[in-house]
């Protein structure tokens, strides 16, 4: 049964980067068959997409998040990244890491829906 | 961007009761839309895909349907771990609606 699981700190001061994690176990995140994405979650609100990656590295961000977000893949470990720079206390969320679905629109191959789900992790923005 | 408009926001019904969930959206995403159900301090679940695809192990109580801009989820008989909060989200570029909340009337 596939696995993620998030890890990271739970704190990050104003102004700096966010890093965080995402271990998937029980199958490959080199599988063609998926995307591997972020999402977060303020407290009390509703779901953000941040950003989704194929195994081969290719992208595709959340328009108003992209200037400040990084997401890469490590095959070799089966983890792959999330981060993001700048942050403000608008970013305090719960951070969510999930496989995608990978449906090929027309010539391109794109992330569609998340399952299963990493149990979320709470980074709060404060100094 | 395309905006995903759910409704209602909120919902109040009786166990055994009929759910009608809607989302639409803002422009066409042909069926690129899946359903999520979160209960407090949970993940998301995934309910179901490209419109209308259950996703593994959910009940056949939970059913979509729609295409292009406007979509329904249907939970057919609720049971008492429906009572939860319910969000859409379109694969063309993603983004999710706000959520409708199914509560206990």
């Amino acid at each position: 049964q596939l696995q993620l699981q998030e890890s990271g700190p739970g704190l990050v001061k104003p102004s700096e980067t966010l890093s965080l994690t995402c271990t998937v176990s029980g199958g490959s995140i080199s599988s063609s068959s998926y995307y591997w994405g972020w999402i977060r979650q303020p407290p009390g609100k509703g779901l953000e997409w941040i950003g989704s990656i194929y195994y081969s590295g290719s992208t595709y961000y959340n328009p108003s998040l992209k200037s400040r977000v990084t997401i890469s893949v490590d095959t070799s470990k089966n983890q792959f990244s999330l981060k993001l720079s700048s942050v403000t206390a608008a970013d305090t969320a719960v951070y969510y890491c999930a496989r995608s679905g990978a449906t090929i629109f027309g010539v391109v191959i794109i992330p569609n829906w998340f399952d299963p789900w990493g149990q979320g992790t709470l980074v709060t923005v404060s100094s | 961007e395309i905006v995903l408009t759910q409704s209602p926001a909120t919902l109040s019904l009786s166990p055994g009761e009929r759910a009608t969930l809607s989302c639409r959206a803002s422009q066409s995403v042909s069926s690129y839309l899946a359903w999520y159900q979160q209960k407090p301090g949970q993940a998301p679940r995934l309910l179901i895909y490209d419109a209308s695809n259950r996703a593994t192990g959910i009940p056949a109580r939970f059913s979509g349907s729609g295409s292009g801009t406007d979509f329904t989820l249907t939970i057919s008989s609720l049971e008492p771990e429906d009572f939860a909060v319910y969000y859409c989200q379109q694969g063309l570029r993603v983004t999710f609606g706000q959520g409708t909340k199914v509560e206990i009337k």
